[in-house]
């Protein structure tokens, strides 16, 4: 079964740092770009990062830019985002997506999503 | 970066109706647009891509249309199981993946 796990979601005071894990599975993880999505309480969904299948090309919101770095283990099959300088407003819950190009040339979706995991920053 | 634009932010319908919800990007995407629906709680599912292909497993009910600019999701009979969150997400020039700010689909 193609599946996407999160983990490392937690309650965090302001000015802390988090490191979030998604585990990938009945895939090969090395062969697919990922995504980082995340979603506020009662808003809607935020592309975050953005990570290369070499892993060698990175991309971030403006919103966490500077704050935060997606890196991926491909012999763990694991994806990560290290969140740093934590914020009110990155309260969330995070998913990690698989982006498929499902016609060629280019049309790209983000067809495998994981369950999410919840981070709250609060005092 | 592209913005996407959804209306109606909510709706309520009835089980039976047809039901439209509009995505509208800042700039021409062509047909790179995603459908994606959520349930509370749940992560989010593609439904349709490169406009309006249907994602395998998705019932035939769904559609999409639209280019350019302007796209449309149609529910042509509402289930039961379709009362949930809805959104557009462009594929044209990613990354930034820009989503729409969602339509709620409610139970009239």
């Amino acid at each position: 079964e193609v599946q996407l796990v999160e983990s490392g979601g937690d309650l965090v005071q302001p000015g802390g740092s988090l490191r979030l894990s998604c585990a990938a599975s009945g895939f090969t993880f090395g062969s697919y770009n990922m995504n980082w999505v995340r979603q506020a309480p009662g808003k809607g969904l935020e592309w975050v990062s953005h990570i290369t299948r070499s892993g060698n090309t990175t991309y971030y919101a403006d919103s966490v830019k500077g704050r935060v770095t997606i890196s991926r283990d491909t012999a763990k099959n694991s994806l990560y985002l290290q969140l740093n300088s934590l914020r009110a407003e990155d309260t969330a819950v995070y998913y990690c997506a698989r982006i498929e190009q499902l016609v060629s040339p280019n049309y790209y979706a983000m067809d495998v999503w994981g369950q999410g995991t919840t981070v709250t920053v609060s005092s | 970066d592209i913005q996407m634009t959804q209306s109606p932010s909510s709706l309520s319908a009835s089980v039976g109706d047809r039901v439209s919800i509009t995505c509208r990007a800042s700039q021409s995407i062509s047909n790179y647009l995603n459908w994606y629906q959520q349930k509370p709680g749940k992560a989010p599912k593609l439904l349709t891509y490169a406009a309006s292909i249907l994602q395998s497993g998705v019932p035939s009910r769904f559609s999409g249309s639209g280019s350019g600019t302007d796209f449309t999701l149609t529910i042509s009979s509402l289930q039961p199981e379709d009362f949930a969150t809805y959104y557009c997400q462009q594929s044209y020039s990613a990354p930034p993946y820009t989503f729409g700010q969602g339509t709620k689909v409610e139970i009239k």
